[in-house]
């Protein structure tokens, strides 16, 4: 079964460094998702691609984040620099509209930043 | 009107008990009603969804109750077995450029004594 792939499973940095994660969807997804799930909380979108553009970044702190799917493919989330509160799992997940609502989500990158 | 109500934050039900998570919405517009579970250290991963179009869907010991007017949907696990234990999000989601947009809730820590 395909699954979403996500690295590196666990980051641990000092603030004010930089940190990039990746992400590679099922095969033929053309919806990709990065979503920020702080300890007990649900996840919380940070940004939504359609192929290679975003469709929505409102809740991505862009003063510090960036996120982009140059190919259309895979994807990377970078935070620069990171602060203490960043520290969260960073979920991607994908889907294949209109074919299924359903969204497949990654294993998750777990970060702390010191 | 974006925010999804989950209770309770934490359920203990014994083996072979009925498990009931509950779940309220603002936003009329969402159309989609999913219920993520999730292990520790892994990513959430689709249990069952809904359409507001029915007042009930099951597949097999997991059942959705829709409740439209009042805004509440729920989930009951009957039979619970510790395998079962788990953290579910309920999530609400409309269309934003052809993909579902999710909003969750805060999630709700299972535990099923044996």
């Amino acid at each position: 079964e395909a699954e979403v792939a996500q690295s590196p499973r666990y980051k641990i940095t000092e603030k004010s460094q930089a940190v990039a994660f990746w992400c590679d969807p099922i095969s033929g997804h053309a919806t990709l998702y990065w979503y920020r799930q702080i300890l007990g909380q649900g996840p919380e979108l940070l940004v939504q691609f359609q192929d290679e553009s975003v469709v929505d970044d409102s809740q991505l702190p862009k003063d510090r984040f960036s996120a982009e799917r140059l190919k259309g493919v895979d994807s990377t989330l970078k935070i620069q620099p990171a602060e203490l509160g960043d520290s969260a799992m960073y979920l991607c997940a994908s889907s294949r509209p209109p074919l299924t609502d359903t969204q497949y989500f990654g294993p998750g990158t777990r970060l702390t930043v010191l | 009107q974006q925010q999804v109500k989950q209770s309770p934050q934490s359920l203990i039900v014994q083996k072979g008990g009925i498990s009931i998570i509950n779940c309220a919405y603002e936003n009329t517009a969402f159309d989609y009603f999913p219920w993520y579970q999730q292990f520790p250290g892994k990513g959430p991963a689709l249990l069952i969804a809904i359409r507001p179009d029915v007042s009930e869907k099951k597949e097999g010991r997991f059942t959705i109750s829709f409740n439209k007017s009042a805004k509440q949907f729920s989930l009951h696990i009957m039979d619970s077995q510790p395998g079962d234990s788990a953290t579910y999000f309920c999530a609400a989601s409309h269309l934003i450029q052809g993909a579902q947009k999710l909003v969750f809730g805060q999630g709700t820590r299972l535990t099923i004594n044996p």
